[in-house]
């Protein structure tokens, strides 16, 4: 089976870094991903993890180490605008398997 | 422009009533998906299909089938419509050994 685990909710300041961690439990995959979702709007892909270490991707990175079964989104330079959901997910066979997402809210 | 492209936006439909939900991708893409998204849930996958015909059952498949006709377009179908059914459904696709899934804009579906 799989599961992944993120914090449901995440609260940050304008201008600050916040780091959104996604732990799971799988019998292989392909990599880690993660996907931005504004309110009404459809999940849009930031970045890819098909590797351990990190990728940086401007003002975001994404960090992932298999060993540990965990991976972590960050945002730097936060800005009202990235308040949104926050979805990590694995590819496996094809199939996209999402965790149940991050809500982070970002004070002025 | 990709695009993945779900025929309504909004549906209200009866408790009973058999309810398609179509969903067109112009990429070309193999993989089609179709996930339902509920508060504190996440996005969880009902069917999938990796070529035309073909379908596999995701983590909540009960009450629901698909159809995989053309490889551009991936249909869910709700049989017998249930007010438990109330729920944004997200269409995605991919092509096989790409990493990003392209989502449509969902269906809000409300069963009353």
């Amino acid at each position: 089976g799989q599961s992944l685990e993120q914090p449901s909710e995440v609260t940050a300041v304008e201008g600050a870094i916040v780091q959104i961690n996604c732990t799971y439990q799988t019998s292989g995959f392909y990599g880690l991903s993660w996907y931005q979702q504004h309110d009404g709007g459809a999940p849009t892909f930031l970045s890819y993890n098909g590797l351990d270490g990190l990728e940086e991707t401007g003002r975001f990175s994404s960090f992932l180490s298999r060993s540990d079964s965990y991976g972590y989104l960050l945002l730097q330079e936060l800005q009202m605008k990235d308040s949104a959901s926050y979805f990590c997910d694995l590819n496996r066979d094809d199939k996209i398997i999402f965790g149940k997402g991050t809500r982070l809210h970002i004070l002025p | 422009d990709v695009k993945v492209t779900q025929s309504s936006r909004y549906l209200v439909k009866r408790t009973g009533e058999k309810v398609f939900l179509e969903c067109v991708q112009d990429m070309d893409h193999e993989n089609m998906f179709w996930y339902r998204q509920d508060p504190g849930l996440g996005l969880r996958l009902i069917y999938f299909s990796y070529d035309v015909k073909m379908k596999e059952k995701g983590d909540i498949p009960e009450g629901y089938s698909v159809s995989r006709e053309k490889k551009e377009r991936f249909s869910l179908i709700l049989e017998s419509a249930s007010t438990n059914q109330t729920s944004m459904y997200l269409c995605a696709s991919t092509s096989t050994g790409d990493t990003e899934a392209f989502f449509g804009q969902g269906t809000r579906l409300t069963v009353v």
